[in-house]
């Protein structure tokens, strides 16, 4: 199995304030993924970096991807209310077009 | 944007009746779907892999027989879950990877939430 885990599983921050949220994985992949959910919703992709790149940037998130210690993280700069979701990172399996499976995700509450 | 829609939204039945959710992708083609299973607080489970034209492969403990899977055509996908149980009360989420290069992308249906009486 890819599982791996997202820590912290609940982070609680004040409107303006960064939240970062880390994810471990277990195998090789071709990309990682993280994605946003908001209650009782499907998911929003919201960025893809690939294995042999570090870094990624898409308006106020900053992804890195550090491929010697299976870990990524996923910066939101400046919350805001409407940031509250659940957030996930999903492995993209190695080897082409395989199932991307997800990690068990971080609860983000951005109090106003 | 690729957009995927799930339908219904929300569904409730008695025990021991069939209730089909349909995903479609509205504005591309999808010759692969996946559906996923979400408990409360949970990560989402992938059930199985749709694939247009031939049978879906379904993952490990994941009952063939109780969730039919099938991908007629290049924009639906249907799961139907058959003789429904309260144990199968969950929502369902699907998702189909994006067109041409968003290919390593899956864009996901809004979600069915089923309640099993």
């Amino acid at each position: 199995s890819q599982q791996g885990e997202e820590d912290p599983q609940a982070l609680s921050i004040q409107e303006g304030e960064n939240a970062t949220m880390n994810c471990s994985y277990k195998t090789s992949i071709n990309n990682l993924q993280w994605y946003r959910q908001n209650s009782g919703r499907g998911l929003v992709h919201l960025i893809l970096i690939r294995s042999n790149e570090r870094e990624k940037h898409s308006g106020r998130l900053r992804v890195t991807l550090d491929t010697s210690k299976k870990s990524s993280s996923l910066l939101i700069t400046a919350s805001r209310a409407a940031d509250t979701a659940s957030y996930f990172c999903a492995r993209g399996g190695s080897g082409g077009y395989q199932k991307v499976t997800f990690g068990i995700g971080t609860k983000l509450q951005v109090i106003p | 944007g690729a957009v995927v829609s799930q339908h219904p939204s929300w569904v409730i039945c008695k025990s021991g009746t069939s209730v089909k959710i349909e995903c479609r992708s509205l504005d591309f083609q999808a010759t692969t779907m996946f559906w996923y299973r979400q408990f409360p607080k949970q990560s989402l489970m992938l059930m199985a892999t749709s694939n247009e034209g031939s049978k879906a492969t379904y993952e490990q403990g994941v009952e063939k027989d109780k969730f039919l899977i099938n991908h007629a055509s290049l924009t639906l996908s249907t799961l139907t879950v058959t003789s429904a149980h309260p144990e199968d009360s969950s929502f369902y989420i699907c998702s189909a990877r994006g067109p041409g290069q968003g290919r390593e992308k899956l864009f996901f249906g809004s979600g069915t939430q089923l309640s099993v009486l």
